[in-house]
């Protein structure tokens, strides 16, 4: 079981658009509609952002948009914020009950 | 609004066990599974294992050998052992709720520290 791969950083200026990527495999991510994302701020517990691909939780802010393209997912974050700065991570259900995670993506707001 | 709340020994020498526990409070225990997460310093998530509320659990086959989960009912807790511990398991170790294939709420984190 690897793990997903994610770009190690993406940076945009407040008010544009960033897209993070989330490239697995057939038996993962290309495999199943169950896909989620993770906000996660220094020192503190990651948050759920998008679920089963493309879903938002209540209270996640309409900027966090999610999809998938074969055996890629992406996470796109339109009209960026200063408080979107931080580490994300995407997580794919792999079968057999068993889950797997991405690398990690730092968002970086120039 | 369900919240999790956790504790456990922070350091541990090489061989030793880690011993976590995870109380859910404000919310139905019964009915999802709770699942385990770690996280060593400055990388990735990684997957332990999940368990419900009859006992029923998944393990990253990568640890299975080592861990094992439990859940107390009558409390609505749950607990996590990880048996001859190296420097490698050094991590924040989270619990969560699952829901469906997703993750949330987590608990605060326990860091666990081994060394010797």
């Amino acid at each position: 079981q690897s793990a997903l791969t994610q770009p190690r950083s993406v940076s945009g200026s407040p008010g544009q658009s960033v897209t993070i990527s989330c490239t697995g495999t057939s038996s993962d991510v290309g495999g199943y509609n169950f896909v989620s994302w993770y906000q996660q701020h220094p020192g503190k517990a990651p948050q759920l952002m998008i679920y089963d691909v493309n879903k938002r939780p209540s209270g996640v802010p309409g900027r966090f948009s999610g999809s998938k393209s074969g055996n890629t997912a992406s996470l796109t974050i339109s009209g960026l914020q200063s408080e979107d700065e931080a580490n994300y991570y995407c997580c794919s259900y792999a079968g057999t009950y068993t889950y797997v995670f991405g690398t990690g993506t730092t968002v970086i707001v120039l | 609004q369900v919240q999790l709340q956790q504790w456990g020994a922070g350091l541990l020498k090489p061989s030793e066990t880690l011993s976590l526990t995870c109380a859910v409070h404000g919310g139905s225990f019964s009915g999802y599974y709770w699942i385990w997460i770690r996280q060593p310093p400055g990388k990735g998530l990684e997957w332990i294992g999940e368990i419900n509320h009859t006992g029923i659990t998944n393990y990253n086959p990568s640890l299975e050998s080592r861990v094992t989960t439990s859940v107390d009912t009558s409390k609505n807790q749950l607990s996590l052992k990880l048996t001859s511990v190296t420097a490698a398991d050094t991590a924040v170790y989270y619990c969560a709720r699952v829901g469906g294939n997703w993750f949330a709420p987590w608990g605060q984190g326990t860091l666990v520290t081994v060394s010797s």
